[in-house]
């Protein structure tokens, strides 16, 4: 079974431009999740997609959003990028019956210069 | 008060030690409760979920207290390689509707 992947690996963008991030679930998880991670910081919950609706998001500004496709994959996008959005973004998913944790994605590195 | 809390250490251990990390949590809607690893710089990946009868996987054993409203993680002869961050993680609800992280614990195993 696929796990999580997560495109790209890294990305290094300019203060202002926009960055697209890429997410695919494991196959027959319908939910996907989005975490912000800065260096040395614990998880922050971004966003939550099941069934191609958002279905909650954290403290995050409106310049931080996504989609999910019929296929169940996601994109975060983030608009007008600012230093401080430099961080681990990490896609998870998830089955939502039953008593299961997150799989992660290995995540895309995003380094806003 | 948080949500989710952990002793954010670090714990410095030697090899063959046995360590214990704990969690409180404050929500008493609290569902699920799991326990992941993370290594510097790279994702959580889950290390076991945690059963209200408590849990047993190798040198590993996860405890849960409803009524205290803690989880434990216990970590019998530590390897080098148990060096890592250890995330206690919460399920509010069902269906997936808010997961809590944990800060983490951060865990030293020395030779």
């Amino acid at each position: 079974e696929a796990g999580v992947t997560q495109s790209p690996t890294h990305l290094i963008k300019t203060r202002g431009q926009q960055a697209t991030l890429r997410c695919s679930p494991i196959s027959g998880h319908t939910s996907v999740y989005w975490y912000q991670q800065a260096l040395g910081l614990g998880l922050q919950f971004l966003l939550w997609y099941d069934e191609g609706e958002e279905r909650n998001r954290g403290n995050f500004p409106p310049r931080f959003s996504g989609r999910q496709f019929p296929n169940y994959s996601s994109e975060l996008n983030v608009n007008a990028l600012e230093l401080e959005d430099s961080a681990l973004y990490l896609c998870a998913s998830r089955r939502m019956t039953g008593n299961y944790g997150y799989t992660f994605g290995s995540g895309t590195r995003l380094t806003v210069v | 008060r948080k949500e989710v809390e952990q002793d954010p250490g670090p714990f410095n251990v030697p090899e063959g030690a046995t360590v214990a990390f704990n969690c409180t949590y404050s929500n008493s809607a609290s569902q699920s409760f799991f326990w992941y690893r993370q290594d510097c710089r790279k994702e959580p990946k889950l290390l076991m979920s945690v059963y209200s009868s408590g849990n047993e996987d190798g040198r590993f054993t996860a405890q849960l207290n409803r009524a205290s409203q803690y989880i434990s993680l216990l970590i019998r002869d530590s390897k080098l390689s148990d060096s890592a961050t250890y995330l206690c993680v919460v399920n509010i609800g069902t269906g997936g509707f808010k997961t809590i992280f944990g800060a983490g614990t951060r865990l030293f195993v020395k030779a």
